[in-house]
């Protein structure tokens, strides 16, 4: 039962042209989420968070928004370079939890 | 420098053998995991130490033995391997337990024949 969902496995987007990225989640518990970033041959770096008490974090070229009443985040990125072409991965903690969950995975690939 | 190192990169090995991956991190983290992407891309957590203490340990086979040495060290040790148990093995640690900022080492491909 994966409680943590992506369920776009791949993106493709023009340069300079807005990528959004979404994540379905099931258990209501979860109180704080976050995306990582993962290039080929390498581990997931992290990139924004978001706390549930919150519905939006920017950073940069970086928003993540939360809606928590549909269980949905996204994740913005704008304008898109071709710096950005990874998988990014969204994951969630339960309150008081030790561990993340993480979903599948949604590989974005920038066009020039 | 390497925050988060595993070695080997790469592991290839027949059914029945047992083997080792290393983790070292540099970072001075208390909280140290293994995580395995299986083939439907999930990252999922196998085992999480503290200050060289368990405090995770999934639905995981007994054949796999997390071992720390000291808070800078996780090593799995996997016995008897199966071919399921081929997939991609990422170490990660963070500062605290349960920390939401885990940092990961670029992970360990292992292909049972």
């Amino acid at each position: 039962d994966q409680q943590v969902k992506q369920n776009s496995p791949s993106l493709s987007v023009q340069e300079g042209r807005i990528s959004i990225l979404n994540c379905d989640y099931t258990n209501s518990m979860f109180d704080y989420f976050l995306w990582y970033k993962k290039y080929p041959a390498e581990g997931p770096t992290f990139l924004i968070s978001i706390s549930s008490i919150k519905d939006k974090n920017e950073d940069g070229r970086f928003t993540v928004f939360l809606n928590k009443s549909a269980k949905h985040l996204s994740l913005h990125i704008v304008p898109s370079q071709p710096g950005d072409s990874a998988v990014y991965f969204c994951a969630a903690r339960e309150q008081g939890a030790q561990k993340l969950v993480f979903g599948q995975g949604t590989r974005l690939t920038i066009n020039p | 420098d390497t925050a988060v190192s595993q070695t080997p990169k790469y592991l290839v090995t027949q059914m029945g053998n047992d083997k080792s991956i290393k983790c070292e991190q540099n970072l001075g983290h208390d909280t140290m995991y293994w995580y395995k992407q299986d083939s439907k891309k999930f990252l999922k957590i196998m085992f999480s130490y503290n200050n060289k203490e368990l405090i995770i340990n999934e639905t995981v086979p007994n054949r796999f033995s997390p071992k720390s040495p000291d808070k800078a060290h996780l090593n799995l040790h996997i016995n008897s391997l199966e071919l399921g148990d081929s997939a991609v093995y990422f170490c990660a640690s963070s500062l605290l337990s349960g920390g939401n900022e885990q940092f990961f080492g670029p992970g360990t491909r292992l292909t049972v024949l």
